[in-house]
């Protein structure tokens, strides 16, 4: 069975511009997590979509968004991009059994911005 | 609010022996599940072992093994027979119930010494 997928791998954008980072998750999950990982702030929840609705979203500025699509892929975008938002994008999936389901995480999305 | 606490930024440990990873939690809640995950080089993020509150025996998968305390609210990891290929960070985590937001501590890297 593929693990969880993410593209792109890297992304170099400039302050200002918008960016849509893209997870597949692992055949038959249904549950995707996004967190947000910075050498300063350590590893951050984002948000977790469960069949295309947001269940949860963490504390981060509305210009962070995400969505699911019926395939339980999902997206997140990030616009009018600071500086700050350089950091390690990752997004994880789950079945959805509760308890001790395990999330899966994918390779990430380096983003970098410049 | 819940948080983790991992206090030890870095520990080496020589091929072979055994090392233990310190980790502690603040919740109010009587439902949750706690988790270790390894981030080497690659920076994919995998699961090395997870851990119900309700169960009272520690975890074990393999080499790996938790000392959980509840009433203290610790979960320790012990690696033995460390391999070099254990050589990553190692993040902590908690989750509330069904809740997917998982709660991360800062990390510890561990140093595998030949």
């Amino acid at each position: 069975k593929a693990g969880v997928t993410q593209t792109p791998r890297y992304l170099i954008k400039t302050r200002g511009q918008q960016v849509t980072l893209s997870c597949s998750p692992i055949s038959g999950h249904r549950s995707v997590s996004w967190y947000q990982q910075t050498p300063g702030q350590g590893l951050q929840f984002l948000f977790e979509y469960f069949s295309e609705t947001q269940r949860n979203k963490g504390n981060f500025p509305g210009r962070f968004s995400g969505r699911q699509f019926s395939n339980s892929r999902s997206e997140m975008n990030v616009s009018t991009l600071e500086l700050g938002d350089s950091a390690l994008y990752l997004c994880a999936s789950s079945f959805f059994r509760g308890g001790t389901d395990t999330q899966y995480f994918g390779p990430g999305t380096r983003l970098t911005v410049l | 609010a819940q948080t983790v606490t991992q206090s030890q930024p870095e520990m080496s440990v020589q091929e072979a022996e055994t090392v233990t990873l310190s980790c502690t939690y603040d919740t109010s809640e009587s439902d949750y599940y706690l988790f270790w995950y390894k981030q080497p080089p690659s920076r994919q993020m995998i699961l090395v072992i997870r851990q119900e509150a309700y169960k009272q025996q520690n975890a074990t998968e393999n080499r790996f093994s938790v000392n959980f305390q509840k009433a203290a609210k610790s979960f320790s990891l012990k690696i033995s027979d460390s391999q070099l290929g254990d050589a990553a960070m190692y993040f902590c985590a908690y989750r509330r119930g069904s809740n997917y937001q998982l709660i991360w501590g800062a990390g510890t890297k561990l140093i595998i010494k030949p």
